[in-house]
């Protein structure tokens, strides 16, 4: 079973931010928040990794509150590109593979 | 660099039918994964080796097997082929196995079709 919950679907007109909210209540001590995103026919696509509070890269931002019992992927001013599937997983340190659930499927519309 | 890479991109066999996945990581990366992705779903982990020993296995049955090489190249067999094993086989490596904050980086996989 996913560790984590996330919504089914999300629309976005194109130039809005879009945010993406992803529960993980039992997320471990050890555990490390993680973003995918897949296009259709292609592999998942690493986007940002953090532990706590917020972490921001070229692509994306990710908000972790004090808790750590959910993130918040934050995707600033979308194109119709950033249609695809997104994935929030956790993972700790050991040899635990990565457990994805069915994703976020953004639609971006002109 | 070149990213991870995977053969044959697509593949039609028959019911009962055996086949041979291959996956070749990133240059430097040690650990290589295989995931399943049916239609709709998320990637399912199948098997995880590093450093030429599996590390892990996910809840798929014997019919699967897996093993890697000393350049740490891959190769994902499954015998007995079934209409439900119909799926996208997708590889990911990263520089060592066994720790979550490594970013694993997935190949485009190969696209496995049964009838």
């Amino acid at each position: 079973l996913a560790k984590t919950t996330q919504p089914i679907s999300m629309d976005s007109y194109e130039g809005q931010e879009v945010n993406i909210t992803c529960s993980h209540n039992n997320i471990a001590t050890n555990d490390y928040i993680t973003w995918y995103q897949q296009f259709p026919s292609q592999g998942p696509r690493f986007i940002i990794q953090g532990y706590k509070t917020k972490v921001t890269n070229e692509v994306a931002s990710l908000f972790i509150p004090a808790d750590r019992k959910s993130s918040t992927l934050s995707l600033p001013r979308v194109s119709l590109s950033d249609t695809a599937v997104y994935y929030c997983l956790v993972a700790s340190s050991g040899n635990t593979p990565l457990v994805f659930g069915k994703g976020t499927r953004l639609s971006v519309i002109a | 660099d070149a990213g991870v890479t995977q053969s044959p991109t697509h593949l039609i066999k028959t019911r009962g039918q055996h086949v041979t996945l291959r996956c070749s990581p990133i240059s430097g990366h040690k650990s290589v994964s295989w995931y399943q992705q049916v239609l709709g779903q998320g990637p399912q982990f199948i098997f995880q080796y590093y450093e030429k020993e599996e590390r892990g296995r996910g809840n798929f049955p014997d019919r699967f097997s897996a093993r890697q090489f000393p350049n740490y190249s891959s190769e994902l067999n499954v015998n007995a082929l079934l209409l439900g094993d119909s799926a996208l086989y997708l590889c990911a490596s990263s520089f060592r196995g066994g720790d979550g904050n490594q970013p694993q980086h997935f190949g485009d996989g190969t696209r496995l079709s049964i009838l």
